[in-house]
């Protein structure tokens, strides 16, 4: 039962457009959710979260929106740079708890 | 970067062999994660550990044990390495339970 689904496998987009990556929740329990990007052969990093108390929470060209309603979060980065190519993992995390559930990846193109 | 390393980074192993994975982080956080990282899955939770002595069992945890006797050291052990277990191995860190830093990786290959 996959809780947390990032139903685009892939993406691409033009440099300077915006990106917009999608995921879905099943569990209303979740309460914190983070966004990671991963380059091949390197961990993942952790590039921008949101409480459920926000529906929006921005880090320079990272935006990142809570629908609660909808169980949807959504992450914008705009403008788009080649480099930030990568797969982008969604990851849900339950109140009391410390373990994170991960969504399974969209891997993102930027194209020159 | 929070200060976390994987040793190896890359092995081959037989089927059969014991292969132990060590992460080692400065950071002098609480809770150390181990995850695996397949086409097609993402990243699941193996084990975890929020505390010296103190560890519990992931998602996928059959087949694998850990140990943590200090805080900046979390083993994870392949009692007898089998095919399946060929994976990307990543070990992760967090300070308060939420926000977790991941290391740089390893990569094992089970003949």
């Amino acid at each position: 039962d996959q809780q947390v689904k990032q139903n685009s496998p892939s993406l691409s987009v033009q440099e300077g457009r915006i990106s917009i990556l999608n995921c879905d929740y099943t569990n209303s329990m979740f309460d914190y959710f983070l966004w990671y990007k991963k380059y091949p052969a390197e961990g993942p990093t952790f590039l921008i979260s949101i409480s459920s108390i926000k529906d929006k929470n921005e880090d320079g060209r990272f935006t990142v929106f809570l629908n609660k309603s909808a169980k949807h979060l959504s992450l914008h980065i705009v403008p788009s740079q080649p480099g930030d190519s990568a797969v982008y993992f969604c990851a849900a995390k339950i109140l009391g708890s410390y373990q994170l559930t991960f969504g399974k990846g969209t891997k993102l193109s930027v194209i020159p | 970067d929070a200060g976390i390393t994987q040793s190896p980074r890359h092995k081959v192993t037989e089927t059969g062999t014991p292969v132990t994975l060590r992460c080692h982080q400065t950071e002098n956080h609480r809770y150390m994660y181990w995850y695996r990282q397949d086409p097609g899955h993402g990243l699941r939770l193996i084990h975890y550990s929020y505390g010296v002595k103190d560890t519990d069992k992931g998602e996928v945890s059959d087949g694998y044990s850990v140990s943590r006797s200090k805080t900046e050291d979390f083993l994870l052990t392949l009692e007898s390495a089998t095919s399946s277990q060929t994976s990307v191995y990543f070990c992760a860190i967090s300070e308060s339970g939420g926000t977790q830093y991941f290391g740089p990786g390893t990569r094992l290959l089970v003949l």
